[in-house]
């Protein structure tokens, strides 16, 4: 079954720390991932995505991922976090005929000041 | 241009009552989601309407559950005889084709 996975239910950092959230993926075949975020009170927005091509994708504020076939990955990764990142972040990836997303658990980040 | 809109934002219910809940998608998206984020499940995935093609309903939990997806834009989520172990932000989402899935705000039900 087509599953994702986010091992970190809860990552503190103080401000400036770099950031690497993990995520992993079951799927066979063609696989689409995507990284959302959820700021406190708002609703879910899209962080960056991947489809093909550069396995490095960049998205919205500093942030970016790496598809890693051979490891099933594709870890949010951010060099320099801020407070304004705190928020719950979920890995979620679709494949094959599948349109639905699947989602990972989440992870929660809190940035210290 | 405006986004996935959802209404009620918050509905409070009493066991054993239906409600419905709106999603009003993305002007000429094509592609409508259900998903239910709860404390215990996480987001989890519940019907997809593309096109006029016949929904995927796989994701329903209950005969309880049903949606339906008007003239290929509105959607009405209903549910029957609710439960407490209803209660959850219930979310929408929309995409143009095989994209990228814009969500709505959610609609939190809390049924008593």
């Amino acid at each position: 079954a087509q599953s994702v996975s986010q091992h970190n239910h809860h990552v503190i950092l103080s401000e400036a720390a770099s950031l690497e959230l993990g995520c992993n993926y079951s799927y066979g075949g063609t696989v689409n991932l995507f990284w959302y975020v959820q700021y406190p009170g708002q609703h879910l927005q899209l962080l960056l995505k991947y489809f093909s091509g550069d396995p490095l994708v960049k998205g919205i504020k500093g942030f970016e991922a790496e598809f890693i076939k051979s490891k099933f990955s594709f870890n949010l990764r951010k060099p320099s976090v801020q407070w304004s990142d705190t928020a719950e972040y979920f890995c979620a990836g679709v494949s094959g005929s599948a349109r639905q997303l699947t989602f990972g658990s989440g992870t929660q980040l809190t940035v210290l000041p | 241009g405006a986004g996935v809109s959802q209404s009620p934002s918050n509905k409070v219910t009493e066991k054993g009552k239906d409600v419905e809940l709106r999603c009003d998608p993305i002007s000429g998206h094509t592609a409508l989601y259900w998903y239910r984020q709860s404390l215990g499940q996480g987001l989890e995935f519940l019907i997809y309407f593309q096109g006029n093609s016949a929904p995927d309903k796989s994701g329903l939990p209950s005969d309880r559950f049903s949606a339906e997806r008007t003239g290929g834009s509105v959607s009405t989520l209903t549910i029957q005889r609710t439960q407490q172990e209803d209660s959850a932000v219930y979310l929408c989402a929309s995409s143009s084709g095989w994209e990228t899935q814009y969500f709505g705000p959610g609609t939190r039900l809390l049924v008593l």
